[in-house]
């Protein structure tokens, strides 16, 4: 079946942690996005990819870094920068712009 | 304007109410419109996409106004299984700029 994997589901680190979340799709598609979710809240767009190799930040990029090096994958590592970092992560893939999100079950990250 | 802004809710209709969400967009070029469906604490799920002036799924439809920048998703006959957060979503300029409203939460009572 193809689709979006996000892994792990659920994820805990110590503040002042770098933490990656993965994201993996085999749908084929070249765009892939990072959100975050706050409860309550709608999703705020971290970093967006149209193509290997190229990313372009979102409205939350800092504090964020991702990497593009391959199709399929479109990791995303929090870094220790991030004031705030405990939220709901949710990756997305679509062919085209004209085309509707796919998404991942998303990652909970929590940072004590 | 925010870029992409909608009717923040909560609406709580009874069952078998017809009840209407609004979506605002700043950008006049986007082309495509999405509206998804959330449950709490899962994945947004699509429900409807939206590239001319509107769309019909069974109780749900979505019309698009261009000339005032918004687009609405009407639920007719509500069940209890509509109970949810409704999201509009938008591409910015580029198409591949996918920005979202912050969700309508609508509740539906028996």
């Amino acid at each position: 079946d193809g689709g979006i994997t996000q892994s792990p589901k659920y994820l805990f680190r110590k503040e002042g942690q770098n933490v990656t979340l993965s994201c993996e799709q085999n749908l084929n598609h070249d765009a892939m996005y990072w959100y975050r979710q706050d409860p309550g809240q709608g999703l705020r767009l971290i970093y967006y990819s149209q193509i290997v190799n190229d990313f372009q930040k979102g409205d939350i990029a800092e504090g964020y870094s991702v990497s593009r090096e391959k199709k399929e994958s479109f990791p995303l590592t929090v870094t220790s920068a991030q004031k705030n970092p405990t939220a709901f992560y949710l990756c997305a893939s679509s062919p085209t712009g004209d085309s509707p999100l796919h998404f991942g079950n998303g990652t909970r990250l929590t940072v004590t | 304007r925010k870029e992409v802004e909608q009717d923040p809710g909560p609406f709580n209709v009874p069952e078998g109410a017809t009840v209407a969400f609004n979506c605002t967009y700043s950008n006049s070029a986007s082309q495509s419109f999405f509206w998804y469906r959330q449950d709490c604490r899962k994945e947004p799920k699509l429900l409807m996409s939206v590239y001319s002036s509107g769309n019909e799924d069974g109780r749900f439809t979505a019309q698009l106004n261009r000339a005032s920048q918004y687009i609405s998703l009407l639920i007719r006959d509500s069940k209890l299984s509509d109970s949810a957060t409704y999201l509009c979503v938008v591409p910015l300029y580029n198409n591949n700029d996918m920005r979202f409203g912050a969700g309508t939460r609508l509740t539906v009572k028996p």
